[in-house]
């Protein structure tokens, strides 16, 4: 059964500091990474990954994926309250279309 | 473009009622999906269409829950009889194949429908 684990499930920082979330998964036939961000209504989409070593990156966020260790990691720098939010990390595979969700991290920034 | 639209946004029923969700997918896409999503499981795909033709529902909690799409801009969530275990918020989420085949991934979720059966 494809899998997706996100790590820490819940993280409070200060604004200003850069944080790291994690996601590793395992499913067979790999195609995409996705993550998302969700504040109080709907996921909103982020990045998607396909090829490992490649660094995603929009302003303060980027995402890089690891597909030989199966995992890859979300960085937001220079963090501000406004991303305070959870972020959602999904893969795509097993030949459907569909995604598998992990649980996501709560971020937290404090003023 | 308005984005995926459902309706309603808020619904509270009671036990045993029939309750009927609605989704409008973004013009052009081709894919839609609907989720749950709760504290306890997270977020879970219930069923997901491919030019209006049922894949996989393989999510689908028992045989309450029942999924149509009749055509390309409209789908419902039905639950019949409704429990207290299905509170929880509804998403449905749209997406275009690509070109040649080609299938991009990145899923738009509309806004939820809030769902409370007392």
């Amino acid at each position: 059964e494809d899998k997706v684990v996100q790590s820490p499930l819940s993280l409070v920082v200060h604004e200003g500091d850069t944080v790291t979330l994690n996601c590793s998964y395992e499913v067979t036939n790999f195609r995409s990474l996705l993550w998302y961000k969700q504040e109080k209504k709907a996921p909103t989409f982020l990045f998607m990954l396909t090829s490992s070593g490649i660094e995603k990156k929009s302003g303060r966020l980027s995402s890089i994926l690891d597909k030989k260790e199966l995992f890859s990691i979300l960085n937001i720098t220079a963090t501000q309250t406004g991303d305070s939010a959870v972020y959602l990390c999904a893969v795509e595979g097993g030949g459907a279309q569909k995604l598998v969700f992990g649980q996501g991290t709560r971020l937290t920034i404090n003023p | 473009d308005a984005g995926v639209i459902q309706s309603p946004r808020h619904e509270v029923t009671e036990m045993g009622q029939e309750v009927t969700l609605r989704c409008k997918p973004i013009s052009g896409h081709n894919s839609l999906f609907w989720y749950r999503q709760t504290m306890m499981r997270g977020l879970e795909l219930l069923i997901y269409f491919n030019n209006n033709v049922p894949i996989d529902d393989s999510g689908m909690p028992e045989d309450r829950f029942s999924a149509k799409m009749p055509n390309a801009s409209f789908s419902t969530l039905k639950i019949q009889p409704s429990e207290p275990r299905d509170s929880a918020v509804y998403f449905c989420a749209s997406r275009t194949s690509g070109r040649g085949g080609v299938t991009y991934n990145e899923q738009f979720f509309g806004p939820g429908t809030r769902l409370t059966v007392l």
